[in-house]
């Protein structure tokens, strides 16, 4: 079992819908991050979180550290959006630990 | 200021062979990670250069091998390809005294073994 779970693997939403990727993860951490990557490689950062909640923008992350659950959420959703959304933790030894990604798909 | 870079960004190799990728890290940061990115799954950590040591090794065998230079530049060597080896090798920088529990990631270099 991995150290780090996504859900789900594979998602296509409508233009304007609320999406909601989930991460669960098994190892104490010192934070969690969430990264998008787009075709061709590159990866942003767009949240790192060890409690509580972060807005920006349209993207809201939320995580409860009792529960080891977090999830990113996209309100109002574009095409724009269409990446691969990567959850990660740190649990204080340097290095990211990766979920395999969510891959998104919005449809104008 | 200028981002993570790496090169080559594309890179064509055959079984056997040995390659060379490397890694300039964003203006400030000191620590460079290596990441190995098979299609379709999430990267995994290949080892991590601090000072110009090896300060953490993923479960990687030893023809994977590092260096990282005094301006804090790194390279990746890869010795006796195989063709499990394709794949996308993302390099991250950070810093600790900035938040050090963010990486800022390169663009990648795609490797093939054919």
């Amino acid at each position: 079992k991995n150290e780090v779970e996504q859900s789900p693997q594979n998602l296509t939403a409508q233009e304007g819908e609320f999406i909601t990727i989930n991460c669960s993860y098994s190892v104490g951490i010192s934070a969690l991050h969430w990264l998008q990557q787009h075709p061709g490689g590159g990866i942003v950062s767009l949240f790192m979180l060890s409690s509580g909640k972060k807005k920006h923008g349209r993207l809201i992350a939320t995580i409860n550290i009792q529960e080891k659950h977090s999830s990113l959420h996209i309100t109002a959703s574009h095409p724009r959006d269409s990446a691969v959304y990567i959850c990660a933790v740190t649990s204080g030894t340097y290095k990211y630990i990766f979920g395999t990604g969510t891959r998104l798909k919005v449809l104008a | 200021d200028a981002g993570v870079t790496q090169s080559p960004t594309h890179l064509i190799k055959t079984r056997g062979q040995q390659v060379t990728l490397r890694c300039s890290p964003k203006s400030g940061h000191d620590t460079v990670s290596w990441y190995q990115q098979a299609l379709g799954q999430g990267p995994q950590f290949i080892f991590q250069y601090y000072e110009e040591e090896e300060r953490q090794r993923g479960n990687f065998p030893d023809r994977f091998s590092g260096h990282q230079f005094p301006n804090y530049s790194s390279e990746l060597n890869v010795n006796a390809l195989l063709l499990g080896d394709s794949a996308l090798y993302l390099c991250a920088s950070s810093s600790p005294t900035g938040g050090g529990d963010t990486q800022y990631f390169g663009p990648g270099t795609r490797l093939t073994v054919l």
